[in-house]
């Protein structure tokens, strides 16, 4: 099992740009996560997600989408990134209270 | 205003000895614990949970104590070993599964 899996590893982006960061597990776990990590901070949620068709806002939703088809997938929507949205974006994937992270995004504003 | 505190930003230990990495919360309605461990340039890890009807859980070498009337968490580490050397995080939730994070304790131990 590869467990959670993001693309890209890294990426820049110029400002106004958009991209999508996909997100896959192969656990059947029907809730799942996207969190940033900014620099010296802990993990901040995004949007998550309680099953497919189902998503919600985090902490911090501003400037992002969402949305969940399948069970596996779940990708994160920058529409116009801005250099606030350089961060370290996590995905994670759970059923239970405990949440197994992928490796992580590394964007970049410019 | 930050729910989860971790107010030690960096811990140094010898190895062998015991690590105590401390975690405060505001919200008395959280009910459910968590702490990570977070290599560089990885995705956290799982490492222990708790639950507000417990005080106490252990896992091998790892020990969470919650602390309810004083809305505390602490993680003991013992023995230490060099491999344990990461950041460290707490985690809190009420209900539901959106967790508010701490800012993390970076942990070094000395071989």
């Amino acid at each position: 099992n590869a467990g959670v899996t993001q693309t890209p590893k890294f990426r820049i982006l110029k400002i106004g740009q958009s991209m999508t960061l996909q997100c896959a597990q192969d656990m059947n776990h029907n809730y799942m996560y996207w969190y940033r990590q900014d620099p010296g901070m802990g993990l901040k949620l995004i949007y998550y997600s309680v099953g497919a068709g189902i998503t919600d806002k985090g902490e911090v939703p501003n400037g992002y989408n969402v949305s969940r088809s399948t069970t596996e997938d779940f990708p994160l929507r920058l529409e116009l990134a801005a250099p606030s949205q350089t961060s370290v974006y996590f995905c994670a994937a759970g059923t239970g209270p405990e949440q197994y992270f992928g490796p992580g995004t590394r964007l970049t504003v410019t | 205003d930050q729910q989860v505190k971790q107010n030690s930003p960096s811990l140094s230990v010898q190895e062998g000895r015991i690590s105590i990495l401390n975690c405060d919360y505001t919200n008395s309605m959280f009910d459910y614990f968590l702490w990570y461990k977070k290599y560089p340039a990885e995705g956290p890890t799982f490492l222990i949970s708790i639950s507000s009807i417990k005080d106490k859980n252990e896992d091998g070498r790892f020990t969470v104590f919650l602390n309810k009337s004083a809305k505390h968490l602490s993680l003991h580490i013992v023995p230490s070993q060099p491999g344990d050397s990461a950041v460290y995080f707490c985690a809190a939730s009420v209900g539901t599964y959106k967790y508010i994070f701490g800012t993390g304790t970076r942990l070094k131990v000395l071989a």
